[in-house]
């Protein structure tokens, strides 16, 4: 059975400050992988995904995600952080079947003060 | 143009009752998704529909559970005899072949 790992519940960082969130999967095969956004009362927001190719992805509001086979890592990235980057983050794993369905992480919050 | 869009987004309801959460699609998404949102236990995928064809049902908790898709389109969710382990948000999603999934906002489900 497929499984994805956000092993912080919470990161911390200052506005200006690169940040890091991480995100570890365990399924067979190429998987397809994805992060989400969600911000308060609101649905996910699409991020960046990886399908194949260049292991960096870059994604919308600056993010950028590294994927790393070896370690079957797809951590998500960002140079210099916003107060408006704090939300819920979530990892995301299609293992490519038929129906395309998304196995997900347990959420990683990010808190960016100014 | 539109994205997802569910109703209610907000449903308060008794232990024993059951509830129908709709779902609207973006316009020409031929799959579309069910997933529960909760605090214990994280984002989990409940039903999955592909055009026509018979949906995945895989992730369905119990047979209280059911939902529908018709003409293609709009979704309803059904959760008959509703548990105060229900309460979740309800989150549905569409895509079109080669896209990601894209989410709607959610109907949080209180079960009182």
């Amino acid at each position: 059975a497929q499984s994805v790992a956000q092993p912080e519940d919470q990161v911390n960082v200052a506005e200006g400050n690169p940040l890091t969130v991480k995100c570890t999967y365990s399924v067979s095969g190429n998987p397809y992988l994805f992060w989400y956004v969600q911000y308060p009362n609101r649905g996910l927001q699409f991020l960046l995904k990886y399908i194949t190719g260049d292991n960096l992805v870059k994604g919308s509001y600056g993010f950028e995600a590294e994927f790393n086979k070896s370690q079957t890592s797809f951590h998500l990235k960002k140079p210099s952080a916003l107060v408006s980057d704090s939300a819920l983050y979530f990892c995301a794993v299609n293992p490519r079947n038929a129906g395309n369905m998304l196995t997900f992480g347990g959420g990683t919050r990010l808190m960016v003060k100014p | 143009g539109a994205g997802v869009s569910q109703s209610p987004s907000n449903k308060v309801t008794e232990k024993g009752k059951d509830v129908e959460l709709r779902c609207d699609p973006i316009s020409g998404h031929t799959a579309l998704y069910w997933y529960r949102q909760s605090l214990g236990q994280g984002l989990e995928f409940l039903i999955y529909f592909q055009g026509n064809s018979a949906p995945d049902k895989s992730g369905l908790p119990s047979d209280r559970f059911s939902a529908e898709r018709t003409g293609g389109s709009v979704s309803t969710l059904t959760i008959q005899r509703t548990q105060q382990e229900d309460s979740a948000v309800y989150l549905c999603a569409s895509r079109y072949p080669g896209s990601e999934q894209f989410f709607g906002p959610g109907t949080r489900l209180t079960v009182l």
